[in-house]
């Protein structure tokens, strides 16, 4: 069955230390592989994505995202975390067999504290 | 350029009652997206538009919830009657096709609290 894992529900990290979220899928099929960011009270903003090429993908407010296929994982990375990063995470996989269909993971909640 | 447009943001209702939820896509987006999110979880597909046409409802529970996209712009969810376990965040979201991949943007959701 096709799934996405995000293991950790929580994430706690104080401003300026790294940060490391994790995603799994399990699909046959090449994924094209996002992750998404939604503060409280809002919609999910594009962080970033992956469709081909380059493995380690850039995207905005500094985070960065490594796609390995031997792992199955598109880790989400941010070198200095900022208070305003916390919020809620998610992972989103689609692939060309379900046309335009994400699918999402659980996500992962991060709290930054002073 | 302007983003998805939900409205309304929060809709409390009693059980039994109708309810309806707006979305704008973004435009020149033509396929546009229905998304419950439940507390603690990741958005669940409702149904997806082709322009007018709804290619994927699957996941609509037909019984009480129905959808429309007239002239393949704004949609409009409903349901009725709601019933307590539809208390979520309702998403919109639209891309510019759905042959394959592609960013999907969202709107701020619109919470439902049904008491």
């Amino acid at each position: 069955a096709q799934s996405v894992t995000q293991p950790d529900i929580h994430i706690t990290v104080s401003e300026g230390a790294s940060l490391e979220l994790r995603c799994n899928y399990s699909y046959g099929a090449t994924p094209y592989l996002f992750w998404y960011v939604q503060s409280p009270g809002q919609g999910l903003q594009l962080l970033l994505k992956y469709f081909s090429g380059d493995t380690l993908v850039q995207g905005i407010k500094g985070f960065e995202a490594e796609f390995k296929r031997s792992q199955s994982s598109f880790n989400l990375r941010k070198p200095s975390v900022h208070w305003s990063d916390a919020a809620e995470y998610f992972c989103a996989v689609a692939t060309l067999n379900t046309g335009n269909q994400f699918y999402f993971g659980t996500g992962t909640s991060l709290t930054v504290i002073p | 350029e302007a983003g998805v447009v939900q409205s309304p943001r929060y809709k409390i209702i009693e059980k039994k009652q109708p309810v309806a939820f707006w979305c704008n896509p973004i435009s020149g987006h033509n396929t546009l997206y229905w998304y419950r999110q439940n507390l603690g979880q990741g958005p669940e597909l409702l149904i997806r538009y082709e322009n007018e046409e709804a290619v994927d409802d699957s996941q609509l529970p037909k019984d009480r919830f129905s959808a429309e996209r007239l002239k393949g712009v704004d949609s409009t969810l409903k349901i009725q009657p709601a019933e307590l376990g539809d208390s979520a965040v309702y998403l919109c979201a639209s891309s510019r096709t759905s042959g394959g991949p592609d960013t999907q943007y969202f709107g701020p959701g619109t919470r439902l609290t049904v008491l």
